[in-house]
């Protein structure tokens, strides 16, 4: 059936650093695929999203390109700051107005 | 302004007890959720709700009932609460529920069955 996977947190960095999840997915289609962010306390909320291959998604830094090849949508951020340290959901729609998601990537990151 | 609010935020009964878990949203949006995080983080969803329709019905024991009584509110009741009820609940919204809509959630409520 239709899944995502993400990488195991917490991911724990310093403040400047690069930053990479990984994502994939299986699904038949080509599915839109989303980033949500999710900070202590808070629902989740949209980070970014692309709906067809080869789009590239971006917000606050973070970009994420959408691969059909590797069915992958690896979120990254060149220089990361306390700020950005949240639970991070990869999310895809399932074609009947719902989302299917990974567990959840924590990313720590230290001043 | 709360877009998604939830109550309680936190809750905590015994098996076998009935509970419920409110829902409201200010934004106007046409599609209410319902999605349950289980120990594993892994977010599923539960049902879907589209101007008090419902559209979604995941494989979801049937002593939970999802409630709408009016396209701002979706309202999840549990009955004979077990063990395995223990998660965190997210309810959301989304304008018009199409597959590329930014959904909108609200914080979570912590059930905790003992």
């Amino acid at each position: 059936g239709d899944s995502v996977t993400q990488m195991e947190g917490p991911v724990t960095l310093s403040e400047e650093a690069f930053l990479t999840i990984n994502c994939t997915y299986t699904a038949t289609g080509y599915p839109s695929l989303f980033w949500y962010v999710q900070y202590p306390g808070e629902g989740l909320q949209l980070l970014l999203k692309a709906t067809k291959a080869d789009d590239k998604g971006s917000n606050k830094g973070f970009e994420a390109t959408y691969r059909k090849e590797t069915t992958s949508f690896h979120l990254e951020k060149g220089s990361v700051q306390v700020s950005d340290s949240a639970v991070y959901f990869c999310g895809m729609d399932t074609g009947r107005r719902a989302l299917t998601f990974g567990s959840g990537t924590r990313l720590q990151v230290q001043p | 302004d709360t877009a998604v609010s939830q109550t309680p935020k936190y809750l905590v009964t015994q098996m076998g007890n009935d509970k419920s878990i409110k829902c409201e949203q200010n934004l106007g949006h046409d599609t209410m959720y319902w999605y349950k995080q289980d120990s594993k983080k892994f977010l599923k969803i539960m049902f879907s709700y589209n101007n008090k329709e419902l559209i979604i019905n995941e494989t979801v024991p049937n002593r939970f009932s999802p409630k709408s009584p009016d396209k701002a509110h979706l309202n999840l009741h549990i009955n004979s609460l077990e063990l395995g009820d223990s998660a965190v609940y997210f309810c959301a919204s989304s304008p018009t529920g199409t597959t590329t809509d930014t959904q909108y959630f609200g914080p979570g409520t912590r059930l905790t069955v003992l």
